[in-house]
C-alpha cells in the first residue's frame, strides 16, 4: 500500500523567508501528486496539481516538483506571508491496477511569524 | 465555479439519532467522495462514487451510508454512530474517478460531534 511521508510535521518561519515543504511516497507508480492546504476546521484548498509526466508546476509565489523515481515532491513557498501559515498536504493517486485513489501525505503546519 | 457545498457546517448528534449530511457541486464532475478526517490527522477515504455508482468503499461501517441521487449530489446518511465518529466530514470531486480525473476538489466540511 502507498504510504506517503511528510517532513517537517511542523514548521515556524519569519516573514518574508523562502521555504521548501517536502512529500515523499513509497510506490512510485503514480498518476499525478496535488498540494493542498487546509486552515485549522475547514475544507482543502487545492494548490497545485503536478502528473507523473511532469517535473515542476507553478502557481503565482508556489512551486512544486516532482521526481517520480525517487519518490519525492517538494513544495516551494517563495517570500513567505502571514497569511501563509496553514497545514500542506500532498496526495498522490496512484495508476489504475495500483491503488487508483488518493493517499494522503501525513502533513506540514507551517506558521509565519509576522 | 470551483465549488463544492456541504451542509450542515456543524452537526451534534446522540447515538440513537438518525441524520445526513448532503454535499453538492456543479461542475459536471463525475466522481465524488466522502472522507472522514480527525483532528492534526490527514482525511481517510471512506467512499468513491463514479458515475453515480459506487466504486470504492473502504471497509466503513454500516451505520454510516453513502447515496448518490444524481451526479450533482452526494449524501451520507448517518445510523447508530458513536462517539469515536465525531470528526471532519469531507465531501470532494473531480472530473472522473481514474488517473485521468485531474484535480480534486473539496467541500468546507461538517463537523459531526457524536455525543
Amino acid at each position: 500500500k502507498q504510504e506517503v511521508t511528510q517532513i517537517p510535521a511542523a514548521l515556524s518561519v519569519p516573514e518574508g523567508e523562502n521555504l521548501v515543504l517536502n512529500c515523499s511516497f513509497t510506490d512510485s507508480a503514480i498518476y499525478n501528486l496535488q498540494w493542498f492546504r487546509q486552515d485549522p476546521g475547514k475544507g482543502l484548498t487545492s494548490l497545485l496539481l503536478i502528473q507523473s509526466s511532469q517535473r515542476e508546476q507553478t502557481s503565482g509565489r508556489l512551486n512544486a516538483s516532482l521526481d517520480k523515481s525517487s519518490g519525492r515532491s517538494t513544495l516551494y513557498i517563495a517570500a513567505s506571508q502571514p497569511g501563509d501559515s496553514a497545514t500542506y498536504l500532498c496526495a498522490v493517486r496512484g495508476e489504475p491496477g495500483a491503488g487508483n485513489q488518493f493517499y494522503f501525505g501525513t502533513g506540514t503546519s507551517l506558521t509565519v511569524i509576522p | 465555479d470551483t465549488e463544492v457545498t456541504q451542509t450542515p457546517k456543524h452537526l451534534v448528534m446522540g447515538m440513537t439519532n438518525k441524520k445526513s449530511l448532503k454535499c453538492e457541486q456543479h461542475m459536471g464532475h463525475r466522481a465524488m467522495y466522502w472522507y472522514k478526517q480527525k483532528a492534526k490527522k490527514p482525511p481517510e477515504l471512506m467512499f468513491v462514487y463514479s458515475y453515480e455508482k459506487l466504486s470504492i468503499n473502504e471497509s466503513v461501517p454500516s451505520r454510516f451510508s453513502p447515496e448518490c441521487p444524481n451526479s450533482s449530489l452526494l449524501n451520507l446518511h448517518l445510523h447508530a454512530l458513536q462517539p469515536e465518529d465525531s470528526a471532519l466530514y469531507l465531501c470532494a470531486s473531480s472530473r472522473l474517478a481514474g488517473g485521468r480525473g485531474g484535480e480534486q476538489y473539496f467541500g468546507p466540511g461538517t463537523r459531526l460531534t457524536v455525543t
